[in-house]
């Protein structure tokens, strides 16, 4: 059983310019959610993704947007960088929403750097 | 919404003590209750999580929980610390067909020799 992947694991980008993180989900997950974990915080909910379509969002700006594709992997899309944005980024990947119990499944996340 | 609140963002104990971190929940309906690690630059990997069956739960590592609605809380409990048990635990609650599991700010465990 494969686990949840991402890429980059690092990356260092400028303000302003744009970043897109990658997320494969667990096989046989077809629910892919966001979070923001800034330095020394618990993780914070950007938005989750469900049948390609977005199912929830938490309080992060529009220049925060996502993608699902049908094999339910997953971007993250950040524009117009700031200094606040550096981050581990975590993906995580879930049941069905009818079946599920709340857990998630984490990957080891994408640590971006802004400079 | 659904919240958690860890208390005490800092615990140290000696190795083979034993090992409390506290969180309490707040919430309107039942909830689901869950205790992560996390290990430095690795994501969240799951300790135990309560759904409504026993109260009291069992996780990995000899990580155990209690649900207890009168006080709502569900702290963490290990008999006796290993220096393996360092890591930062991260307390989160969500609820049924809910989206959007809520994380408390982490609490970093040291366990010294």
């Amino acid at each position: 059983e494969t686990g949840v992947t991402q890429s980059p694991t690092h990356l260092i980008k400028t303000r302003g310019q744009q970043v897109t993180l990658r997320c494969s989900s667990q096989s046989g997950h077809n629910t892919v959610s966001w979070y923001q974990q800034a330095l020394g915080q618990g993780p914070q909910f950007i938005f989750q993704y469900y049948r390609e379509e977005e199912n929830g969002r938490g309080n992060f700006p529009p220049r925060f947007s996502g993608l699902q594709f049908p094999n339910y992997s997953s971007e993250l899309n950040v524009n117009a960088l700031e200094l606040d944005d550096s981050a581990l980024y975590l993906c995580a990947s879930s049941l069905a929403i009818q079946k599920r119990t709340g857990e998630l499944f984490f990957g080891e996340g994408s640590r971006l750097t802004v400079l | 919404a659904q919240s958690v609140t860890q208390l005490g963002s800092h615990v140290s104990v000696s190795e083979g003590a034993l090992v409390l971190l506290r969180c309490n929940y707040s919430s309107s309906v039942p909830p689901y209750l869950f205790w992560y690690v996390q290990y430095p630059n690795q994501g969240l990997q799951l300790l135990l999580k309560y759904t409504s069956a026993a109260t009291l739960v069992k996780g990995i590592n000899g990580f155990e929980a209690e649900f207890k609605k009168s006080e709502t809380s569900f702290h963490l409990t290990k008999p006796s610390a290993h220096m393996s048990d360092a890591a930062e635990y991260f307390c989160a609650v969500s609820v049924y067909l809910d989206n959007d599991m809520r994380f408390g700010a982490g609490t970093r465990l040291t366990v010294k020799p």
